[in-house]
């Protein structure tokens, strides 16, 4: 089983939109999650990172389940520029909490 | 403030051939991590650097070896490639070693093709 698991997609979602996409992760003892952007071709960058209690910023919000150890990130309002693929991000109580990141979730909005 | 900047953005090599990757980390930042991102992947943790130290490494063979410099500036050096090393190669500079709060700033990445 991989350490972190995101469905590949692509989420194909109109313009004005909601979209929620989860993550799920497989060592219970982590502790520090984010979400990452990554447009084509381009470097991954911090969107936010997820706190215990579920967090807000703006359109976007993050949310953690601990007892079914995923993470979940919902775009309200979705715009175009929102298209990217999203990395879910982990990390490893194991290895002295190195970051393990999810292969990423494709998000494509249409006009 | 000066991000993080990496060189060179493309290369190719050959099978056996070595190679030289470069990091700048953004002012202000002590830790230089490496990641290595096959295409539809995720990245992958290469190593880290704390002080010129390798504080952190990855399920990556010795053939992959870096160095951090008193500027806190990076090398990635791989040796021996191999076909399936070809990938975007990521250096990301933060703040005090392991601190798992701290987020990952990113270059732009070098894009090694191998053939």
């Amino acid at each position: 089983r991989k350490e972190v698991e995101q469905d590949p997609g692509p989420f194909n979602v109109p313009e004005g939109a909601t979209v929620a996409f989860n993550c799920t992760y497989s060592n219970s003892a982590s502790q520090s999650f984010f979400w990452y952007r990554q447009d084509c071709r381009k470097e991954p960058k911090l969107l936010m990172s997820v706190y215990s209690s579920g967090n807000e910023d703006g359109r976007f919000t993050a949310q953690l389940n601990r007892a079914s150890q995923y993470i979940s990130l919902l775009i309200r309002d979705s715009k175009l520029s929102d298209s990217a693929t999203y990395l879910c991000v982990v990390n490893d109580a194991d290895s002295n909490y190195q970051l393990i990141w999810g292969a990423g979730t494709k998000l494509i909005i249409k006009p | 403030e000066t991000g993080v900047t990496q060189s060179p953005t493309h290369l190719i090599k050959t099978r056996g051939q070595q190679v030289t990757l470069r990091c700048s980390s953004q002012s202000g930042h002590n830790t230089v991590s490496w990641y290595q991102q096959a295409l539809g992947q995720g990245p992958q943790f290469i190593f880290q650097y704390y002080r010129e130290e390798e504080n952190g490494r990855g399920n990556f063979p010795p053939r992959f070896s870096g160095l951090q410099f008193p500027n806190y500036s990076s090398e990635l050096n791989v040796n021996a490639l191999e076909l399936d090393d070809s990938a975007l190669y990521l250096c990301a500079s933060s703040l005090a070693g392991f601190s798992y709060n701290s987020p990952l700033h990113f270059g732009n990445g070098t894009r090694l093709t191998v053939t």
